[in-house]
């Protein structure tokens, strides 16, 4: 069965601290995504990767970085945590670049910025 | 990216059908998702559409008009257990990412 696991399920953390979320999957697949979704506005698209060290920015990066070292942990980076990133945070992982190609979620972290 | 729009919330009752509709904007389209999610879950993957006409699995459809521009999910024989957030979510041509609409939250009542 599918896995993607996120390190944590709740986060507390203060305004300009440096934040890392973590999630890892173990289906061997080569895209990876992370998400916000917040009240009203749905999910939309932070960053994502096709690949091991690749990168692509999605519809709001500002305020976020990632990293993917290894092809089965993909990392958010919020360089400097502001309140207006209090949000839930949802990894996916997805085959590859086929049509049809579902995308699988973690359980999501959410990230109370104080 | 898609422009995605659904209905925000539904309410139906236990043992009637349901559809919530789904409208994309048709350039560039590749496909779409239809997803479940419970509160404080994660989305789950119910359905892919990407040729015209239904698609079913057991009590759920889907269907796909793409000259319209247009989906919807069809919910049969409601259980509680269906009280959920569905989300829709296009792909556009030579990608791989997914727009996502805000969802459409249905509540079914006894």
């Amino acid at each position: 069965d599918v896995k993607v696991t996120q390190s944590s399920r709740y986060l507390v953390k203060r305004t300009g601290e440096k934040v890392f979320l973590e999630c890892v999957q173990d289906m061997d697949h080569e895209n990876m995504f992370w998400y916000r979704q917040d009240p009203g506005l749905g999910l939309r698209l932070i960053y994502f990767s096709y690949d091991v060290k690749m990168k692509e920015k999605g519809d709001i990066p500002e305020g976020y970085s990632v990293s993917r070292e290894k092809k089965e942990r993909f990392s958010l980076i919020l360089e400097s945590a502001s309140t207006n990133q209090t949000s839930m945070y949802l990894c996916a992982g997805q085959r590859d670049g086929s049509f049809g190609q579902p995308q699988h979620f973690g359980d999501g972290t959410r990230l109370s910025i104080l | 990216g898609q422009n995605i729009d659904q209905p925000t919330e539904m309410t139906a009752t236990e043992g009637a059908i349901v559809q919530i509709n789904c409208t994309y904007q048709t350039s560039g389209f590749n496909g779409l998702f239809w997803y479940q999610q419970h509160a404080g879950e994660a989305p789950t993957f119910l359905s892919y559409n990407v040729l015209d006409g239904l698609e079913e699995k057991g009590r759920f459809s889907s269907f796909l008009s793409r000259s319209k521009g247009y989906s919807y999910l069809l919910l049969k024989e409601l259980q509680m257990k269906d009280s959920a957030s569905y989300l829709c979510a296009g792909t556009g041509a030579g990608s791989y990412q997914l727009t996502f609409g805000k969802g459409t939250k249905l509540s079914v009542i006894p």
